[in-house]
């Protein structure tokens, strides 16, 4: 058990709706990190917050965005949903930016299914 | 820029072989290079990180991995795989930049043959 933890586990909808993704980092991590896995991309960064602010943009549609809470915990929110966007979203948390970095720690992951 | 090739997306191995799976990375700066296990049906899980201190890095379940800066690889070994081993291994790199961004490469799936 990483420490991280993600709900739900698993999300069923349709095309053109709208869902949101929550994660609680492990306790003491400020960093908040999500990644998508798909067959087809592999896993992708999409994007990284800490202690509330936004840190780094990787791969993320625009349909996409996320937010970091003051109590740290992040939730991501996909609309406009698309066959494409089925995938494992998963997020990681560290304590923070360091050199050297921190290593991530990984939730569990959330299966989105879009029919 | 910095990424990670892993030669092979699936490697089989007979249980009590040798198991090495192979990771180059391309980095314009000093690299910090990660190797992590995701199990079936769950989040990845750290096996062991280079971070510039000693170049052989041992890690969790028996695994260690070389830093050969000559060869830009950071290749994963185990002496004698389990069948427990089996599972879709991601070799990463990251910088010492603004958000520490890990950078994964496309995983290697191993199989253990009894």
């Amino acid at each position: 058990d990483s420490g991280v933890t993600q709900t739900p586990k698993h999300l069923i909808t349709a095309t053109g709706q709208r869902v949101t993704l929550r994660c609680s980092p492990r306790s003491g991590d400020l960093s908040v990190y999500w990644y998508q896995q798909s067959l087809d991309q592999g896993l992708q960064f999409l994007i990284q917050y800490y202690n509330g602010e936004e840190r780094a943009k990787g791969n993320i549609l625009e349909r996409f965005s996320a937010q970091q809470f003051p109590d740290l915990h992040s939730e991501l929110n996909l609309s406009s949903l698309e066959l494409g966007d089925s995938a494992l979203y998963f997020c990681a948390s560290s304590v923070g930016p360091g050199v050297p970095p921190y290593e991530q720690y990984f939730g569990p992951g959330t299966r989105l299914t879009v029919t | 820029a910095q990424s990670v090739t892993q030669l092979g997306s699936h490697v089989s191995v007979s249980e009590g072989a040798l198991v090495l799976l192979r990771c180059n990375y391309s980095s314009s700066v000093p690299p910090y290079l990660f190797w992590y296990v995701q199990y079936p049906n769950q989040g990845l899980q750290l096996l062991l990180k280079y971070t510039s201190a000693a170049t052989l890095v041992k890690g969790i379940n028996g695994f260690e991995a070389e830093f050969k800066k000559s060869e830009t690889s950071f290749h994963l070994t185990k002496p004698s795989a389990h069948m427990s081993d089996a599972a879709e291994y991601f070799c990463a790199v990251s910088d010492s930049g603004t958000g520490n961004q890990f950078y994964f490469g496309t995983g290697t799936s191993l199989t253990v043959i009894p």
